[in-house]
């Protein structure tokens, strides 16, 4: 059974601060993760999206990382900033059953 | 595109009630999923559909809850009877999975924030 652990759940840090957010999953026979952002009282956003074929991908301040064979991700955010404050949720897809298994999140403030 | 539609955002009921949350995937989305958030255990998913046929509903937490997805642009998620156990935050979410589009992953709707008193 896939599991996924994000430590640690909570994280403050200052502006402008580079910072790296972890997950890691217990199967590595995978089809792709993605990483979600939620705001509080949100739905979920999709921020990356890696297949199981690539080690990584970037959307502008945001780079994600993928090592399949040692089940684990990172998500890299650049010049943190105020409005990068939320819950990061990485989620896997085992591709078995097309089903996402999230993990619990990491809940990030930035201080300005 | 309009993305993935939830009704209602918000739903306030008493136990015992029939609960029925309704869900619009983005349109040639082939899988939908409902998921469960709260708390205590993250998110859950309940069951998942692909092309409007259920797949697993093992994660249905009992009989009480069933779901229904009787075309591709339409799906429902009931509890009847509702328990104040049941509060939390229902989302439904949709993907191309298994269609005839690459992969691109899930898109979740805005969310039913369940509270039963």
């Amino acid at each position: 059974k896939q599991e996924v652990t994000q430590i640690p759940a909570a994280l403050s840090v200052p502006e402008g601060e580079n910072l790296v957010l972890n997950c890691s999953f217990t199967d590595s026979a995978i089809y792709n993760l993605q990483w979600f952002r939620q705001d509080p009282g949100k739905g979920l956003t999709s921020l990356l999206l890696i297949q199981s074929s690539q080690r990584e991908q970037t959307s502008g301040r945001l780079n994600a990382s993928l090592d399949k064979s040692s089940g684990r991700s990172t998500l890299y955010i650049a010049a943190s900033q105020p409005g990068d404050s939320a819950t990061y949720l990485c989620a896997v897809d085992t591709g078995a059953n097309s089903k996402l298994t999230f993990g619990k999140g990491i809940t990030l403030s930035v201080r300005p | 595109d309009a993305g993935v539609i939830q009704s209602p955002r918000h739903e306030v009921t008493e136990m015992g009630q029939e609960v029925t949350l309704r869900c619009k995937p983005i349109s040639g989305h082939n899988s939908l999923f409902w998921y469960r958030q709260t708390m205590m255990r993250g998110l859950e998913l309940l069951i998942y559909f692909n092309n409007n046929v259920p797949i697993d509903d093992s994660g249905m937490p009992e009989d009480r809850f069933s779901a229904k997805m009787p075309n591709a642009s339409f799906s429902t998620l009931k509890i009847q009877p509702s328990e104040p156990r049941d509060s939390a935050v229902y989302f439904c979410a949709s993907s191309p999975r298994g269609g005839p589009y690459p992969a691109r992953g899930y898109t979740f709707g805005s969310g039913t924030r369940l509270t039963v008193v």
